[in-house]
């Protein structure tokens, strides 16, 4: 069975770029949550979506918006790039809301703002 | 605010012995609790979950819960060198995880 699968891999931009990251979810999951990780930290919750729905959101700025579609992928855009916003971006996804069995996370796609 | 907080480490364990990792958090509603294995480069990877106070085992590793404490742990038994890598604390919140910043973790053939 395929895992979670994330592309691109890596991506380079200049400042003040729209980028599009893109995730599909293990089969029958309907929850995906995205995760920003810097070098040296742990990974930062952005958004979670549950049944094509927001569920949670967390302390980002207004250029990061998601969306999920029917199948359950999601697509994670940020406006208007900084160059703080250079991380590995992660997806994940859970068989239930909650995420109380754990996440799985796809490899990552690595944003790399110039 | 909600915090996880580990210790960054570097902590080297010989080959054979076992490596004990170790977590607190803040947040005393916290419900679940992971930990995750993180390769240099590479994505998360769950280990192991766990709920109820004491201990949980799954094959050479235990996870151990105090919430009186709000601490959290991970023993590793027969530390292998393929277990190097940073161990990621994480805490469910609602419907996220809030994570440490990780320990590395060392095994010195």
């Amino acid at each position: 069975d395929a895992g979670v699968t994330q592309s691109p891999t890596h991506l380079i931009k200049t400042r003040g770029q729209q980028v599009t990251l893109r995730c599909s979810p293990i089969s029958g999951h309907k929850s995906v949550s995205w995760y920003q990780q810097v070098l040296g930290q742990g990974p930062q919750f952005i958004f979670q979506y549950y049944e094509k729905e927001e569920r949670g959101r967390g302390n980002f700025p207004d250029r990061f918006s998601a969306r999920q579609f029917p199948n359950y992928s999601s697509e994670l855009n940020v406006n208007a790039l900084l160059l703080g916003d250079s991380a590995l971006y992660l997806c994940a996804s859970s068989s239930e809301k909650g995420g109380n069995y754990g996440y799985t996370f796809g490899s990552g796609t690595r944003l790399t703002v110039v | 605010q909600k915090e996880v907080e580990q210790n960054s480490g570097p902590l080297s364990v010989p080959e054979g012995a076992i490596a004990s990792l170790n977590c607190t958090y803040s947040d005393r509603g916290s419900q679940s609790f992971f930990w995750y294995r993180q390769y240099s480069g590479k994505s998360p990877e769950l280990i192991m979950f766990i709920y109820s106070n004491g201990d949980k085992e799954d094959g050479r590793f235990t996870a151990q819960l105090n919430k009186a404490s709000q601490y959290v742990s991970l023993l590793i038994r027969d530390s292998q060198p393929s277990d190097s890598a940073t161990y990621l604390c994480a805490v469910g919140s609602n419907y996220q995880l809030i994570w440490g910043a990780g320990t590395k973790l060392i095994i010195k053939p």
